[in-house]
């Protein structure tokens, strides 16, 4: 019964790449969340899924950052064209429904170059 | 807008030591409040969920209450051991938001 499974363990892009971390939550969830944690900061929310919809990216840049959570198969956190700022820590949670237990993936290490 | 904050940012004790770590949050509308514990590089793992219409939960040596009317939680820790070394969050679930919003945590360390 695995947990919450997000890959890469660590990422490394130079300037001006394509970062792509991915997530595949507990079996059956079908909620799935992704924070942002920056060093000796907290952690930030970023966007929340629900299967085939974004239901809250508020917290998501509006440029160069996208997330996805399709019908099949993981879900997606997309930043484009990386800058420096751009690393940090990117953690991935999931839960069966809304108001209930958050299980968290061991997270995804970004580092610009 | 949601604010979380926690007292105190960081606490050192020795162990066998009780301790109490405190949570305060803006917007008393939640939905649930829950604590997390987070080692060095890794992920977080959920300590105990509170639902709003829940005072307190109860997990062996751990016991978070919630007074959601002066918007506040606190996580008391029983007889600390040095496995208890970590950074403590709390996350609080709002009816207005669907997103779960985190405190900065408190950093705990256990002397032996």
């Amino acid at each position: 019964n695995a947990g919450v499974m997000q890959n890469p363990r660590h990422l490394v892009r130079r300037r001006g790449q394509e970062a792509r971390l991915r997530c595949s939550p507990v079996k059956g969830h079908s909620h799935v969340y992704w924070y942002r944690q920056l060093p000796e900061e907290g952690l930030k929310f970023m966007v929340y899924l629900q299967k085939e919809n974004i239901i809250d990216e508020s917290g998501m840049p509006k440029e160069r950052f996208s997330a996805e959570f399709p019908k099949e198969g993981p879900s997606i956190l997309r930043i484009q064209q990386v800058v420096r700022g751009d690393s940090a820590a990117y953690f991935c949670a999931s839960s069966d429904s809304r108001g209930e237990k958050l299980f968290f993936g061991s997270g995804t290490q970004l580092s610009v170059l | 807008k949601q604010e979380v904050t926690q007292i105190p940012a960081a606490l050192s004790v020795p162990e066998g030591e009780n301790l109490v770590l405190n949570c305060s949050f803006t917007d008393s509308a939640i939905y649930n409040l829950q604590w997390f514990r987070q080692d060095p590089g890794k992920g977080l793992t959920s300590l105990l969920l509170i639902q709003s219409s829940q005072r307190e939960q109860t997990s062996g040596r751990l016991n978070a209450s919630l007074d959601k009317s002066s918007g506040r939680s606190t996580l008391y820790i029983a007889a600390s051991q040095p496995g208890d070394s970590a950074t403590y969050l709390c996350a609080v679930g709002g009816t207005s938001y669907d997103k779960v919003i985190f405190g900065p945590g408190t950093s705990l360390s256990v002397i032996p």
